[in-house]
């Protein structure tokens, strides 16, 4: 049981060039989001999947895309990648139900734009 | 958007000390989640709370449901060295199509006194 699992572990891109971060899950959860991590920020999130086949845009969706493939996995693309969305990217799961608001959180993607 | 304060900002521990530190908000939250980050990694979930008032314990740490539901405190007891990280509260809004999703502080970043 890997729990939440994300790739790659680093990127480094240039201006312009396009990426996708891979996230999968392997405990059936139904909800999944994206965040970024930058220093005095917090998490921030970008987007999130309540369920297999909607996704839903958080606080800074803009120059984001994504795909919720499966029940398992999530992946965000940056489609042209500019130097503000150097970052850390992390994926998180949470199972839904009343009384099911902790999400579990993967390992995260450190990504530099330059 | 909606806002969490966290403080402190960062503090310094020296071993066997107790820490406390504190969340709070001008909106009213149905769940509170405390979670550390250690350098690299992904934040991990360290407590839950669910219930206005609620004290939960987890080992050394204790977190508590502000009575108002617009803050809660996290409390290390006898510090060690592996208690130095970055540590997130997050709080859960219950309306519309955000149910679900969480709020993150900006951190408290522990380190150990020089």
């Amino acid at each position: 049981n890997a729990g939440v699992t994300q790739t790659p572990k680093f990127q480094v891109l240039k201006t312009g060039q396009s990426m996708t971060l891979q996230c999968a899950q392997d405990m059936n959860h139904n909800s999944m989001y994206w965040y970024r991590q930058d220093p005095g920020m917090g998490l921030r999130l970008i987007y999130y999947s309540a369920s297999e086949g909607t996704t839903d845009k958080g606080e800074v969706p803009n120059g984001y895309n994504v795909s919720r493939l499966n029940k398992r996995e999530f992946s965000l693309r940056l489609e042209s990648a500019a130097p503000s969305q150097t970052s850390v990217y992390f994926c998180a799961s949470r199972r839904s139900g009343i009384l099911s608001y902790e999400q579990y959180f993967g390992p995260g993607t450190r990504l530099t734009v330059t | 958007g909606q806002q969490l304060n966290q403080s402190p900002q960062s503090m310094f521990i020296q071993e066997g000390e107790d820490v406390s530190m504190n969340c709070t908000s001008s909106s009213i939250f149905n769940t509170w989640l405390w979670y550390k980050q250690d350098p690299g990694e992904g934040p991990v979930l360290l407590i839950a709370l669910y219930k206005a008032g609620e004290l939960t314990s987890n080992g050394r740490l204790t977190a508590q449901f502000g009575i108002t539901r617009k803050d809660s405190f996290l409390n290390i007891s006898a510090s060690i060295p592996s208690d130095v990280g970055i540590y997130f509260c997050a709080g859960q809004l219950n309306y519309g199509g955000s149910q679900g999703n969480l709020i993150f502080g900006k951190g408290t970043k522990l380190s150990v006194k020089p």
